[in-house]
């Protein structure tokens, strides 16, 4: 098993050019989540999704965007990316309530 | 008011010795309470979760929880350096969303 596999690993935007983050896991979980990890602020929750076909708006939401595909993949959208979007971006899954296995993260700079 | 909080660190300890870890919370109606732990450049992984009062034992970790206080610990005892690390106090929300809200981390070394 793979667990949980990120796209890109790393990625430099101009400021106003988009993207989408992908996210993948094999392990059958029905909810999906992004993270963004700051230095100094801990793991924040952009986007989750409990489960195929609903997604949810977490703490950070605000530019972006983000499509739960299936039951595997979760990707996350910027469509216009700013400098303040610079940070690791991370994916998780989980059962509802269970622990969340994380994948290796995406490293974005936004110039 | 952060919902979760540690203390940042840096956190030393010599080989051998136990490292105490911090976390409190302020959701009162939260059950369930995980430690990561995060090598510099890596994502997180999990260390213990522990959802009842009192002490849950892993090896060389031990996780403490005291609701009434909303406070949880994690030891670990004969520190090692690969123990050096960022740990993340995690807690699931009560309520209908149940999300995962993680602590900034501590920042531990273990000194040779």
């Amino acid at each position: 098993n793979a667990g949980v596999t990120q796209t890109p690993k790393f990625q430099v935007l101009k400021t106003g050019q988009s993207m989408t983050l992908q996210c993948a896991q094999d392990m059958n979980h029905n909810s999906m989540y992004w993270y963004r990890q700051d230095p100094g602020m801990g793991l924040r929750l952009i986007y989750y999704s409990a489960s195929e076909g609903t997604t949810d708006k977490g703490e950070v939401p605000n530019g972006y965007n983000v499509s739960r595909l299936n039951k595997r993949e979760f990707s996350l959208r910027l469509e216009s990316a700013a400098p303040s979007q610079t940070s690791v971006y991370f994916c998780a899954s989980s059962e509802v309530g269970n622990t969340q296995y994380f994948g290796p993260g995406t490293r974005l700079t936004v110039l | 008011q952060k919902e979760v909080e540690q203390n940042s660190g840096p956190l030393s300890v010599p080989e051998g010795a136990i490292a105490s870890l911090n976390c409190t919370y302020s959701d009162r109606g939260s059950q369930s309470f995980f430690w990561y732990r995060q090598y510099s450049g890596k994502s997180p992984e999990l260390i213990m979760f522990i959802y009842s009062n009192g002490d849950k034992e892993d090896g060389r970790f031990t996780a403490q929880l005291n609701k009434a206080s909303q406070y949880v610990s994690l030891l670990i005892r004969d520190s090692q350096p690969s123990d050096s690390a960022t740990y993340l106090c995690a807690v699931l929300t009560s309520g209908s969303a149940r999300q995962l809200t993680f602590g900034s981390g501590t920042q531990l070394t273990v000194l040779p």
